[in-house]
Parts: structure tokens; sequence; C-alpha cells
């Protein structure tokens, strides 16, 4: 069974601190992946692609590492209004069956 | 800003009972997409439709499910006979790349409790 694992936290970080999440996958044949973000009983909203090369999107810092299947998600600077639900989410293979992990919970405080 | 749109936002039905979950993707957008999300658990993907038919499925979209796009603008949800177990938040999703890119913009969902 492919899956996408991450630590469910949550991870309670004063604001202006950084915070990095991990998720891994165990299907190596995965090609996309994205973070998403999901507040309480909302809908997921994309947050970032995460590509071979890394990418970065203002405090927001999203790398591949395909040798030990994780992909990262680095938060600088948090603000009250980065606590939320963050969610992988990973290509299944052939069948390209988006695979969500069950999503990490971040609360920043004041 | 575009945007997706699912109604109604909470559905209750008894067991047994035929429900229809109606979505309005976003205009331009070719790929559409049904996921359930079980309270505390984790978004799962039902099944995925491009040129009026199903691209994939997962193994929860059985014969209980199926999906219509009836005109240009509305894709839905059908659950023949509704289980205690189908009750969930159902997001509907769109994008406008391949199969191959989860870029996708959701809808607000629809609460299912079946009763």
């Amino acid at each position: 069974r492919k899956e996408v694992e991450q630590d469910p936290g949550p991870f309670n970080v004063p604001e202006g601190a950084t915070v990095a999440f991990n998720c891994t996958y165990s299907n190596s044949a995965s090609q996309s992946f994205f973070w998403y973000r999901q507040d309480c009983r909302k809908e997921p909203k994309l947050l970032m692609s995460v590509y071979s090369s890394g990418n970065e999107d203002g405090r927001f810092t999203a790398q591949l590492n395909r040798a030990s299947q994780y992909i990262s998600l680095l938060i600088r600077d948090s603000k009250l209004s980065d606590s939320a639900t963050y969610l992988c989410v990973g290509g299944s293979g052939g069948s390209y069956i988006p695979t969500f992990g069950r999503g990490t919970s971040l609360i920043v405080h004041p | 800003e575009p945007e997706v749109t699912q109604t109604p936002s909470h559905q209750v039905t008894q067991m047994g009972q035929e429900v229809i979950l109606r979505c309005v993707p976003i205009s331009n957008h070719l790929y559409f997409y049904w996921y359930r999300q079980i309270l505390g658990q984790k978004v799962e993907f039902l099944v995925s439709f491009y040129n009026n038919e199903i691209s994939e499925k997962s193994e929860i979209f059985d014969d209980q499910f199926s999906v219509e796009r009836p005109d240009g603008s509305n894709f839905t949800l059908k659950i023949r006979s509704t289980k205690l177990e189908d009750s969930a938040m159902y997001f509907c999703a769109s994008s406008n790349r391949d199969r191959s890119s989860y870029e996708q913009y959701f809808g607000p969902g629809t609460r299912l409790t079946v009763t």
C-alpha cells in the first residue's frame, strides 16, 4: 500500500520562530509532491508545489529528498495566521492517484 | 478570483437513501475530482474525471458511487444507497493541468450526515 506519513504534531511555536515539517513517502516511483494547508473544518488549499530543485515562496521553502524519500516544509518567521494543518500530498506512481498524509498541526502562539 | 463551489453545504439523509452532491468547478478547468474526509481522518481520493469519463478511481469508489457532468458547468457525485459510514465531508476539486499534477483547487465541501 502506497502511503504518505506525517508527524501529526501539534507543533507549538512562538511567533517569529522557524519550524520545519517532514513527510515520508513509501512509493519510490512517486513523481509529484505538494503541500496543502487545511484550516479547521475547511477545504485544503494549495500552498506550494515541491520540485526536485526545491521551491521557495516568501517565508515558505519546500524541498524533496528522493534518496531518503521525504519532502520537507520550512516556515520562517511564523505568524499567528500560519496556525493550521499542513497536508503532504504525493503522486501514487503510474496511476496518478493522489495520496494525502494525515497532516501536521501547527499552532503559532503570541 | 474564480473558485469551486459546492451545494449543499450540509446534507442530512437516512441510511439507504440516495444523495447527489453538486459542484461547479472553475470554468476553464478540465480535470475534476471528488474526495472525502471522515472527521479527524485524512483526505481520501475517490475519483477523477476528464473528457466526460472517469480517469482514475480508488477502492472506495464502488458501485454505490457515480459521477456525472450533466452540463457544461456542474459536476455531481451520487451515492445510491447511503450507509452510516458514508458520513464525511465531501470535497470537489478541479485543475487545469493534466492528471500528473495535483495543483488542485478545492471547493468548501459538503458535510454529509447519514442517520
